[in-house]
């Protein structure tokens, strides 16, 4: 049940777009198209921006968008904007478990 | 109101016990999948287990395997961490969660719906 690899930190100026990779093996996020993504803000419960590797949860914004090659996932943000600064999760199915990576913040310049 | 709320939380020697829970309300809880995540102190976040909206398929971390015990009552709407053998590892915030998929078996990491979490520390 080993964790996921995610950069620790990813910057961006608003209006620009940044992607955040989540890495894992052909025993998880390269063996089945479950990846899902989650913000958190400091305090906050985490909050589901992503499922199924592409798929948007109703409500979330269409600047948020997900894909994957192989045994990496990616997260991607287009046209920052400053609410956006958030840590970022992934997570994925991993037979009898659903490890999350080790989170990614994101600073907003 | 969609809404989950957890209680239980608070300090525990090492090898104590306690119990979490979680009360749903909002949706037809006995419908769906549960999980509980935890995130300790400045740390990210770790699935700990899961159950099925009958309690016939559930799911454990190895982390928290054989300590750790995951319920539910249906009728009370309520979802449930029987915690033993406490360390201080275990020391974070635990969150409830909602699988979204109705009648779903097993866990793919997917939680729709999130508590506000329960602190748990486990301290001398």
């Amino acid at each position: 049940q080993s964790a996921l690899t995610q950069p620790a930190s990813v910057s961006g100026s608003p209006g620009q777009s940044i992607t955040i990779s989540c890495t894992g093996t052909s025993s998880d996020v390269g063996g089945y198209n479950y990846v899902s993504w989650y913000q958190q803000h400091p305090g906050k419960a985490p909050k589901l921006m992503i499922y199924d590797v592409s798929k948007r949860p109703s409500g979330v914004s269409n600047r948020f968008s997900g894909s994957k090659s192989g045994s990496t996932a990616s997260l991607t943000i287009s046209g920052l904007q400053a609410e956006d600064e958030a840590d970022y999760y992934c997570c994925s199915y991993a037979g009898s478990s659903t490890p999350f990576g080790g989170g990614t913040k994101l600073t907003v310049l | 109101e969609v809404q989950l709320v957890e209680s239980g939380g608070g300090l525990v020697k090492p090898g104590g016990s306690l119990r979490l829970s979680c009360a749903a309300s909002g949706f037809t809880f006995s419908s769906y999948s549960m999980n509980w995540v935890r995130q300790a102190p400045g740390k990210g976040l770790e699935w700990v287990s899961s159950i099925s909206s009958s309690s016939t398929y559930i799911y454990y971390a190895d982390s928290v395997k054989g300590r750790f015990t995951i319920s539910r009552d249906n009728a009370k709407n309520s979802l449930y961490l029987q915690m033993n053998s406490l360390r201080a590892e275990d020391t974070a915030v635990y969150y409830c969660a909602r699988d979204p998929r109705v009648g779903a078996t097993t866990p793919i990491g997917l939680s729709d719906i999130w508590g506000q979490g329960t602190m748990v520390t486990v301290s001398s």
